[in-house]
Parts: C-alpha cells; sequence; structure tokens
C-alpha cells in the first residue's frame, strides 16, 4: 500500500533554511508526480508546489515562489522541498503527496494519498 | 490564487442529507473538470473523497457525491453517519500546473 512518510520539521529562526523530505513506498514513486500541501495550525489547507514525475517541471504557489524548491531523488524515492527565508507565516504542518494518475497530465494530478506531515515551526 | 470559498460549516441529523458548495471562478472551477474533496478527521491527514468533479476513488462509499455548476462545485454527503463528523476541503485544478484549496468546512452530525 501507498506510504508517505515527512521527515525535516523543526524551529528556525525568520530567514532561515529548512529542507523537508518525504520517503514514498508501496508504488511506482518515478512514474507519479508529487505535491506539497501545508496546513497552518487551525487553518485550512493551501496548496505550495508541484513536481513531475521525472522532476524536469515544477511549479509553486505565489506564497513561496523564489524561497521555495521542490525536487525529487530517484533511486532514494524521496520527495524533498528546500526552504529559505523562512518567514513566520510559512509555520505549518507540511504534508506531501501522490498525484493521482501516472506521468504528466492536466487531468491526472489532483492529489490523492497524504503522509502524516512534518511541522515547521518559524519564531525568533 | 484566492482560496475558494466553502462555508464554515454544516450539520445534519444522522440518515440526513448535507450538501457543502464550493465556489471558485472561470479561472478555477469554471474553467476545468478537476475538482477533488477530501476529508480530515481531527489530528489526521486528509483522506481523499472525489476526483474530475464526480469520480469516486474506490473505497470510498457512494454516500459521498459530486457536482459541479458553473464556478460552483458540490460535495453531497447522504445517510449521513457519526464517523461523517470532519472537516472537509475542495481543491481545484487553476491552471499552469497550480491548484487551490477551499476555505473549508466542519460537519456536524447532530
Amino acid at each position: 500500500q501507498v506510504q508517505l512518510v515527512e521527515s525535516g520539521g523543526g524551529v528556525v529562526q525568520p530567514g532561515g533554511s529548512l529542507r523537508l523530505s518525504c520517503a514514498a513506498s508501496g508504488y511506482n514513486f518515478n512514474n507519479y508526480g508529487m505535491h506539497w500541501v501545508r496546513q497552518a495550525p487551525g487553518k485550512g489547507l493551501e496548496w505550495v508546489a508541484i513536481v513531475s514525475y521525472e522532476g524536469s517541471k515544477r511549479y509553486y504557489a505565489d506564497s513561496v515562489k523564489g524561497r521555495f524548491t521542490v525536487s525529487r531523488h530517484y533511486s532514494k524515492n524521496t520527495l524533498y522541498l528546500q526552504m529559505n527565508n523562512l518567514r513566520p507565516d510559512d509555520t505549518a504542518l507540511y504534508y506531501c503527496t501522490k498525484a493521482r494518475g501516472v506521468f504528466w497530465f492536466e487531468n491526472n494530478l489532483s492529489p490523492d494519498f497524504w503522509g502524516q506531515g512534518t511541522l515547521v515551526t518559524v519564531s525568533p | 490564487q484566492s482560496a475558494l470559498t466553502q462555508p464554515p460549516s454544516v450539520s445534519g441529523s444522522p440518515g440526513q442529507s448535507v450538501t457543502i458548495s464550493c465556489t471558485g471562478s472561470t479561472s478555477d472551477v469554471g474553467g476545468h473538470n478537476y475538482v477533488s474533496w477530501y476529508q480530515q478527521r481531527p489530528g489526521k491527514a486528509p483522506k481523499f473523497l472525489i476526483y474530475d468533479v464526480s469520480e469516486r476513488p474506490s473505497g470510498v462509499p457512494d454516500r459521498f457525491s459530486g457536482s459541479k455548476s458553473g464556478n460552483t462545485a458540490s460535495l453531497t454527503i447522504s445517510g449521513l453517519q457519526g464517523e461523517d463528523e470532519a472537516d472537509y476541503y475542495c481543491c481545484s485544478y487553476a491552471g499552469s500546473y497550480s491548484f487551490v484549496f477551499g476555505t473549508g468546512t466542519t460537519v456536524t452530525v447532530l
């Protein structure tokens, strides 16, 4: 069965950096796009970024563009989110999610399976 | 990339039906048939309920159904059960490989 396990969260000062990881198993990681979605404490879900199955295409929410970078490592079946110049409003639980369908088509990229999330706190 | 608008809360008695709306624009909900819905119980990760407006993944009860009219998508829960108490979020493709979530709706079973 699909499993997604995030790690790398923690407490960081404003302006600092953090790299999140998401270890995937139970499916062919190399055939599916992947998303990052975040949820601030007590708030709703916010889409953050998506990367294509082969890693060449990456798209971001305006709120993180230029500060966050999504990437993936094939042989390690792992997704990453490099977060730089962090701000207090980046404080959230960060989920990795798998795209619904194989490869890269607009009609099959909706998130389906979700990990349990890793908490990022940006505070002085 | 403004969040899609959902009612903060809806409620119903066991066995009744409730409908949650999700209103966007022609850039997202109205322009694409790629609306999905998620259920999130307290302290848990979201669970995939509906994709492509009205399709159910395997394992999701047929009590959950989706539809769309213009810029508004809807999730209907029929035969409401106590285990349906949760937060529900819509999500729409917004073009250029971006996505937008709804503001979320809390469903209470009376």
